[in-house]
């Protein structure tokens, strides 16, 4: 069994500050884990995927995130927000064998972040 | 763009109706996965095909089905509709049998009144 929980539904930033949204995960399995964006309106974009390999990922548009393991955390940031950046933000976890991720992917509930000028 | 297309954007239907939604995938991805987005559950998987087999179930009702054909697009049936499938349906696919990457399409929004 698998499952994400987002930490906040809602974080608010000023642009040029930084930006963390947490997400802790639990896992029968190794895990993978991903960070999506969904922007209004549109489907969802891979901002980064950890599977094993190194421990701080980095992702598109300036975003990274830090798996550890010990405190079951995959936390999303970013040293500087942009408007663009607003948006909703999906911790997601799957299964990991080999170091690819097999079956469904388990979605968080959500975490909208709004930048404000 | 991620490459995958879905058909209808929009749909408005009745309770107790039957539709169909379509997928197609980027070209050359075997994998289809349909996503149900709604504001009580959130964003649950429903199922996955890989070349044209079911591969993995989530939490998808019995009155929906899904089918992947020869030419690798993908359709999600919903029957018997009722107030609380209203959704947004999102497809996504991959090259193989990984969740690694998958890409989304732009999501069918289903009323159902």
């Amino acid at each position: 069994a698998q499952s994400v929980t987002q930490l906040d539904s809602h974080v608010s930033v000023s642009e040029g500050t930084p930006v963390l949204l947490r997400c802790n995960y639990s896992s029968s399995y190794s895990p993978s884990l991903f960070w999506y964006v969904q922007h209004p309106n549109k489907g969802l974009q891979l901002l980064l995927k950890y599977t094993s390999a190194a421990t701080l990922v980095k992702g598109i548009n300036g975003f990274e995130a830090e798996f550890k393991k010990s405190e079951t955390s995959f936390h999303l940031t970013k040293p500087s927000a942009h408007m663009s950046d607003a948006a909703e933000y999906f911790c997601v976890v799957a299964r990991n064998a080999g170091g690819t991720s097999y079956g469904k992917l388990t979605f968080g509930q959500g975490t909208i972040l709004t930048v404000h000028p | 763009d991620s490459g995958v297309t879905q058909t209808p954007k929009h749909l408005i239907t009745a309770t107790g109706q039957r539709v169909t939604l379509r997928c197609s995938p980027r070209s050359g991805d075997l994998s289809v996965y349909w996503y149900q987005q709604s504001l009580d559950q959130g964003l649950q998987f429903l199922i996955q095909y890989y070349n044209g087999e079911e591969r993995a179930k989530g939490n998808i009702l019995e009155r929906f089905s899904a089918q992947q054909f020869p030419d690798l697009h993908s359709e999600l049936n919903l029957s018997s509709l009722e107030l609380g499938d209203s959704a947004l349906y999102f497809c996504a696919s991959s090259p193989r049998d990984r969740a690694d990457t998958q890409y989304f399409g732009p999501g069918t929004r289903l009323t159902v009144l």
